[in-house]
């Protein structure tokens, strides 16, 4: 187990779809990040939550929009998604924002049609 | 802002060598450096980290190595195995700020 849960793990939806990522966190972290991974690139940082609050926005497209209802729990809204935005979506949670570990998730794999 | 270059980008071994993967980074005021594995399907678990009050760290097989008036760290792992196969990540923290992750470096592990 490890201690970051995202769901679902794979997911397939058309360009007018609206889906939502899920992501939990067990382990009393404050800060959970999104990251977009794409191959042959960076882990990219999409948005960064500390104790609930939104402290970053990596100039993500408006049809990425992140919900942190509670400090263990995360959630990336998709709306009007386009093929490039086809990705592995990862949700991390660190102790502090800063120079802590991240933990990440599984992922979810997402393809977009 | 901070930017990390990783080098190589893929790199082949063959079993019990030593494999070593450098990281610049250009923001002196970083001051945290992990090291990421992702294996094939799965999550990036952190490996080993340094921060920049010290200029090694070891953990059996694997240690780092930080130089910063260079402004580089480096990834070892001796004695390769074939489970060391995967992708490794550098990434760098300037105080309060967010990790600056490196484009990864694909390790294969020949047996």
């Amino acid at each position: 187990e490890t201690g970051v849960t995202q769901t679902p793990r794979h997911l397939v939806m058309g360009m007018t779809n609206k889906k939502s990522l899920k992501c939990e966190q067990h382990l009393g972290h404050n800060a959970m990040y999104w990251y977009k991974q794409s191959a042959k690139k960076p882990l990219e940082l999409m948005f960064v939550y500390n104790f609930k609050e939104q402290t970053e926005n990596n100039s993500v497209p408006s049809r990425f929009s992140p919900e942190c209802p509670n400090s263990s729990h995360l959630f990336l809204h998709l709306h009007t998604l386009q093929p490039e935005d086809s990705a592995l979506y990862l949700c991390a949670s660190s102790q502090e924002m800063g120079d802590s570990p991240l933990h990440f998730g599984n992922g979810t794999r997402l393809t977009v049609t | 802002g901070e930017n990390v270059e990783q080098h190589p980008s893929t790199l082949s071994v063959q079993e019990g060598d030593s494999a070593v993967i450098k990281c610049t980074y250009s923001d002196s005021a970083s001051n945290y450096f992990p090291w990421y594995k992702q294996e094939l399907g799965k999550r990036p678990q952190l490996i080993i980290d340094i921060r920049s009050n010290v200029g090694e760290k070891k953990d059996q097989r694997i240690a780092v190595t930080l130089n910063k008036t260079a402004k580089h760290f480096s990834l070892h792992i001796t004695e390769t195995q074939p489970e060391d196969s995967a992708v490794y990540f550098c990434a760098a923290i300037p105080y309060g700020n967010k990790l600056v992750f490196g484009a990864g470096t694909i390790l294969r592990v020949k047996s």
